[in-house]
């Protein structure tokens, strides 16, 4: 086990929704980082947080967002939901911003769009 | 932009044989990290292996080995001795900075992954 747990593991929301993903990182770990990965390909950035502040994006677009706690829990929001979105969604956290920091990944959330 | 390719979409070994797993990377930043994950069906990622850019020996963590060839920008796994519970998929990836100069690293970019499947 990692120490990272997400919440919830599966969930169904329907095109348009808004939805919530949740991330506890492990203790000590001031940044956290977030993946979309699509049924049959690596995970894709989505954004990364460092002691509270978005401080790295990918490819995607406004509406997904997030935030970073004061305890370095993290949540992604999505908005507008599209079927697009259905996908594994992992948090990852690290202790540092280092080139051989390794992430730790949560178990994941598997949303799908319907 | 940094990329990582993984030509090999499924992979067979037998039980107790070797096997090497493909992964070359592009990037023009000589700064920057590899790893290697192993994702079983359960979804979760479990780090296996890390080789830095300026590493002078290849990285070894019990069965698995890295064999990087920094000229050829290849950063190949290899399992060794392969058991039942190696059958997952695989992915390579790669830390680099998360701005042109920066000094924090940040997001890991990803291979498509190997399926490798261990045989009895």
């Amino acid at each position: 086990e990692t120490g990272v747990t997400q919440s919830p593991t599966h969930l169904i929301k329907t095109r348009g929704q808004q939805v919530t993903l949740r991330c506890s990182s492990q203790s000590g770990h001031n940044t956290v980082s977030w993946y979309q990965q699509a049924l049959g390909q690596g995970p894709q950035f989505i954004f990364q947080y460092y002691r509270e502040e978005e401080n790295g994006r990918g490819n995607f677009p406004p509406r997904f967002s997030g935030l970073q706690f004061p305890n370095y829990s993290s949540e992604l929001n999505v908005n507008a939901l599209e079927l697009d979105d259905s996908a594994l969604y992992l948090c990852a956290s690290s202790v540092r911003q280092s080139m051989n920091t390794e992430a730790f990944f949560g178990q994941g959330t598997r949303l799908t769009v319907v | 932009a940094q990329k990582i390719t993984q030509t090999q979409p499924g992979m067979f070994v037998q039980e107790k044989e070797a096997v090497t797993l493909d992964c070359t990377y592009d990037t023009s930043d000589p700064s920057y990290g590899l790893f290697w994950y192993k994702q079983p069906s359960s979804g979760e990622m479990i780090f296996l292996i890390y080789q830095g850019s300026y590493d002078q020996q290849n990285a070894t963590e019990g069965r698995y080995s890295l064999n990087f060839q920094k000229a050829r920008k290849s950063a190949n796994l290899v399992i060794s001795a392969s058991q039942l519970g190696d059958s997952a998929m695989y992915f390579c990836a790669m830390r680099d900075r998360l701005g042109a100069g920066g000094t924090s690293y940040g997001k890991l970019t990803f291979g498509q992954g190997t399926i490798l499947t261990v045989h009895p």
